[in-house]
């Protein structure tokens, strides 16, 4: 069964605390994807990446950066975690031409105080 | 940057019912995927339907796409209170299959027993 794995479904951290988001998948994508969702904005691209070392800003980069060291892991930074960054962050992979469906996490509910 | 806008915001049917959904968006694409999402959790992908399609079936599922439009729906037949979801179209953004996907902000199901 393919899957991607985040590595918390909840957490909590506090204002100016510097915040890493992990994400993994056992599929051997290509591309992964972080996206934020919020009540009525639906989802939004924060950043992806296509290969190793590889990223790409999406709509919404502001505040955050990403690190993929490994094809199968893509890691989400909140560099100083501010109130406004409270949100679920969902994490997806998909590969490439034939196969363009994408698979997500489970999702990332963050909480900052 | 929103591809795909889905209609309505939400929807309320009983059992047994059909819910119809409706995407639009703006550029040429090549294909155009559904999603659901049950509430706090990762999105799960429903069906794919190609831009040299017109119609497609999965069990309860019919999605139909129409180009000249930019448009498509998707159509539960006989709901179950198990269908209470979000649902998403995406489409893949600059139209082709690498890269990242668009979102709509989704539709918001209710089937009630």
């Amino acid at each position: 069964d393919v899957k991607v794995t985040q590595s918390s479904r909840y957490l909590v951290k506090r204002t100016g605390e510097k915040v890493f988001l992990e994400c993994v998948q056992d599929m051997d994508h290509e591309n992964m994807f972080w996206y934020r969702q919020d009540p009525g904005l639906g989802l939004r691209l924060i950043y992806f990446s296509y290969d190793v070392k590889m990223k790409e800003k999406g709509d919404i980069p502001e505040g955050y950066s990403v690190s993929r060291e490994k094809k199968e892991r893509f890691s989400l930074i909140l560099e100083s975690a501010s109130t406004n960054q409270t949100s679920m962050y969902l994490c997806a992979s998909r590969g490439t031409d034939g196969n363009p469906e994408a698979f997500f996490g489970q999702g990332t509910r963050l909480t900052v105080v | 940057s929103q591809q795909g806008e889905e209609d309505p915001q939400a929807l309320s049917i009983q059992e047994g019912e059909n819910a119809t959904m409706n995407c639009s968006y703006k550029t040429s694409i090549n294909n155009l995927q559904w999603y659901r999402q049950n509430s706090g959790r990762g999105l799960v992908h429903l069906i794919l339907i190609r831009s040299n399609e017109r119609e497609k079936h999965s069990g309860r599922l019919r999605v139909t796409l129409d180009t000249s439009k930019k448009s498509s729906s998707l159509l539960i037949t006989a709901s179950r209170a198990a269908d209470t979801a979000s649902y998403f179209c995406a489409t893949p953004n600059g139209g082709g299959s690498q890269g990242n996907l668009i979102f709509g902000k989704g539709t918001k199901l209710s089937v009630k027993p």
